[in-house]
């Protein structure tokens, strides 16, 4: 079992949809990060969080320490918004463990 | 965009070839992490470089290897390329620290044939 797995694997959306992607852990962490990777690789940061909820523009994530679970949401989904979405958790020093992705599809 | 340049973007191999990848730290970072990510994964940890010296390791083989120079920037070395080596190798600066945010490089494609 990962330490880190993400569902679904594989997200299909009509823009404008509501988008939720999970992630679980089940290791101790100091922080939880949400990254988006595009074609080509290139991995952008969209939060780092170790409680509560943060919100930018579209896009909030929450955290459960309690539970070990992080959700992102994308409110109004746009093309645009196609990518990989990965969550990866701070584990010791700062080292990150990733979940395996979730291939996000947004169709206009 | 981001401070964290890697070098070079994309590179062939034959296999039993060395190969050694570049990553320029964003300014002010001590710390360089380096992961492997093949074809439909997740990153994988390799190791961790701060302040010059090896700070964590992946389960990765001692062909691994790497460096933190005194400007830390590093450099990700592999010997002995074996075909399962073709990956993005991805570079991650950040300060060292629990709760500090880490950038990413835009990663060296590297294919071993």
């Amino acid at each position: 079992k990962n330490e880190v797995e993400q569902s679904p694997q594989n997200l299909t959306a009509q823009e404008g949809e509501f988008i939720t992607i999970n992630c679980s852990y089940s290791v101790g962490i100091s922080a939880l990060h949400w990254l988006q990777q595009h074609p080509g690789g290139g991995i952008v940061s969209l939060f780092m969080l170790s409680s509560g909820k943060k919100k930018h523009g579209r896009l909030i994530a929450t955290i459960n320490i309690q539970e070990k679970h992080s959700s992102l949401h994308i409110t109004a989904s746009h093309p645009r918004d196609s990518a990989v979405y990965i969550c990866a958790a701070r584990t010791s020093g700062s080292r990150l463990t990733f979940g395996e992705g979730t291939q996000l599809t947004v169709n206009p | 965009e981001t401070g964290v340049t890697q070098s070079p973007t994309h590179l062939i191999k034959t296999r039993g070839q060395q190969v050694t990848l570049r990553c320029s730290s964003q300014s002010g970072h001590n710390t360089v992490s380096w992961y492997q990510q093949a074809l439909g994964q997740g990153p994988q940890f390799i190791f961790q470089y701060y302040r010059e010296e090896e700070n964590g390791r992946g389960n990765f083989p001692p062909r691994f290897s790497g460096l933190q120079f005194p400007n830390y920037s590093s450099e990700l070395n592999v010997n002995a390329l074996e075909l399962d080596d073709s990956a993005l190798y991805l570079c991650a600066s950040s300060l060292d620290g629990y709760y500090t945010e880490a950038f990413f490089g835009q990663g060296t494609r590297l294919t071993v044939v």
